[in-house]
C-alpha cells in the first residue's frame, strides 16, 4: 500500500531533550515536506527536500534540523525543544512533475 | 507564490451543494490550483487540480474563470461526513516544493 508512514504518532518530552521524528514514504517520491500545525494557523512549511542531500527551508525553519541521506527517509531533528515547538507536525510527499502531495498521519508533539 | 484567501468557516444542512471561494489575485501564469480537505488530527487529503475552465471528478467540481484570479470548489449534496476544513493552494506543477497551505475554510454540515 501507497503510504508516508511518522513515527512515534504521540510523544511527550521536556525542553532541551533532543528528538527526532522520522518519516519514510514508499512511493519513491522525490520530494519530502514537514509541516506544523497549529490552531488557528492552518500548515506551515517548516523543511522541505527535492531529492537526497537537497533541502531548503519553509516558512518556519528556526528551531528544526533535517537530513535527507537516503530518498525514502526524511527525519525531523529538534535539537533543544522548547515549548513553542509542541505542535501537531505532518510529514507529506509527492513524485516530480506532480502538484498532488500525500501526507502522514502527523505526530503529535508536546514540550514540556 | 500567490497569496489566496478563503472564507474562514461556512455552514451548511445535508444534502445541499456547497461552494467554496478562493482568491488569488496574483496567480501565475505556471501556476495551477489545488483544494485539500482535512479531517480533525488527520493529514490533508488531495480533492481535485485545474489549470482553467472546469474540472469534475467523482468527488468535487472546480470552477475557474478566465482571469483565473479566484476559483469554487463545488462540493454536490455535501453529507456530515464531509464536515472539513479545505484548503485552496496555488503553485506551479513543477519546480521546488515550496508550499504555502493557509488558514483554510471551515465546513460545518448539519443534519
Amino acid at each position: 500500500e501507497a503510504q508516508v508512514t511518522q513515527n512515534p504518532r504521540y510523544l511527550i518530552t521536556v525542553t532541551g531533550k533532543k528528538l527526532t521524528v522520522t518519516c519514510s514514504q514508499n512511493m519513491n517520491h522525490e520530494y519530502m515536506s514537514w509541516y506544523r500545525q497549529d490552531p488557528g494557523l492552518g500548515l506551515r512549511q517548516i523543511y522541505y527536500s527535492m531529492n537526497v542531500e537537497a533541502t531548503d527551508k519553509g516558512d518556519v525553519p528556526e528551531g528544526y534540523k533535517v537530513s535527507r541521506k537516503e530518498k525514502r527517509n526524511f527525519p525531523l531533528i529538534l535539537e533543544s525543544p522548547s515549548p513553542n515547538q509542541t505542535s501537531l507536525y505532518f510529514c507529506a510527499s509527492r513524485r516530480g512533475g506532480s502538484d498532488t502531495q500525500y501526507f502522514g498521519p502527523g505526530t503529535r508533539l508536546t514540550v514540556l | 507564490l500567490a497569496k489566496t484567501t478563503q472564507p474562514v468557516s461556512m455552514d451548511s444542512y445535508e444534502g445541499q451543494e456547497v461552494n467554496i471561494t478562493c482568491s488569488h489575485n496574483n496567480i501565475a501564469t505556471n501556476d495551477y490550483i489545488t483544494w485539500y480537505q482535512q479531517f480533525p488530527s488527520q493529514g490533508p487529503r488531495f480533492i481535485i487540480q485545474g489549470y482553467k475552465t472546469k474540472v469534475t471528478n467523482e468527488v468535487a467540481s472546480l470552477f475557474i474563470p478566465a482571469d483565473r484570479k479566484s476559483s469554487t470548489l463545488s462540493l454536490p449534496r455535501v453529507s456530515l461526513s464531509d464536515t472539513a476544513v479545505y484548503y485552496c493552494l496555488v503553485g506551479p506543477y513543477t519546480g521546488g516544493f515550496k508550499t504555502i497551505f493557509g488558514a483554510g475554510t471551515r465546513l460545518f454540515v448539519k443534519a
